[in-house]
């Protein structure tokens, strides 16, 4: 059985561009949550989407949006690309949303600004 | 506004050699507190929720309890692959009910 999966794995950026990453949850799972984690810090909560709405969004700036589709897999985006964005971007997937039985996540995708 | 504190940031230990790792929170309504292990270039990977002051939860060496303020993980006799960056997370109520990490404290066993 496939746990969360996230592409790419691995992204390099220049300042100023723009980037896409992509998550799908474990099958059954429909809320899907992105999180950034810069190194050394434990991660922050960017966005949750459960059933293909908007449920949460976290202290980021509107260069940062989401969304999720119908198959319930979802996509971050950001815009315009400082350095301080390079980090960790962590997608968690939940049976529902706010579940209390935890959030699997995935392996991440490795973000380098330069 | 939720806040997890761990400590300490990192130890070390000898194989064999008991610990505890200390997790302090402050949260409006407490719905569940998560420990999770991470490994380097990984994602956190779920190990316990507790729920309640007084619970306590076991899983092979480690064992979670939950007081009204803090949470403990005691690692009983350690191996070499307990190492890792161990996460506490607080989820209180609201709409998105998200996880509030703290920074980890990194967990090095030497054989």
């Amino acid at each position: 059985d496939a746990g969360v999966t996230q592409s790419p794995t691995h992204l390099i950026k220049t300042r100023g561009q723009h980037v896409t990453l992509r998550c799908s949850p474990i099958s059954g799972h429909k809320s899907v949550s992105w999180y950034q984690q810069v190194l050394g810090q434990g991660p922050q909560f960017i966005f949750q989407y459960y059933e293909k709405e908007e449920r949460g969004r976290g202290n980021f700036p509107d260069r940062f949006s989401a969304r999720q589709f119908p198959n319930y897999s979802s996509e971050l985006n950001v815009n315009a690309l400082l350095l301080g964005d390079s980090a960790l971007y962590l997608c968690a997937s939940s049976l529902a949303q706010g579940s209390i039985y935890g959030y699997t996540f995935g392996s991440g995708t490795r973000l380098t600004v330069v | 506004e939720d806040q997890v504190t761990q400590s300490p940031e990192a130890l070390r230990l000898q194989e064999g050699e008991s610990s505890s790792l200390n997790c302090s929170y402050t949260v409006s309504g407490l719905r569940g507190l998560f420990w999770y292990r991470q490994d380097p270039g990984k994602g956190p990977e779920f190990l316990f929720t507790l729920y309640s002051a007084g619970e306590e939860k076991e899983k092979e060496r480690l064992k979670a309890t939950l007081t009204k303020k803090e949470s403990f993980l005691h690692i009983t006799a350690p191996k070499p692959e307990d190492s890792a960056t161990y996460l506490c997370a607080v989820q209180a109520g609201g709409s998105a009910r998200q996880l509030t990490f703290g920074s980890g404290t990194q967990l090095t066993v030497l054989p």
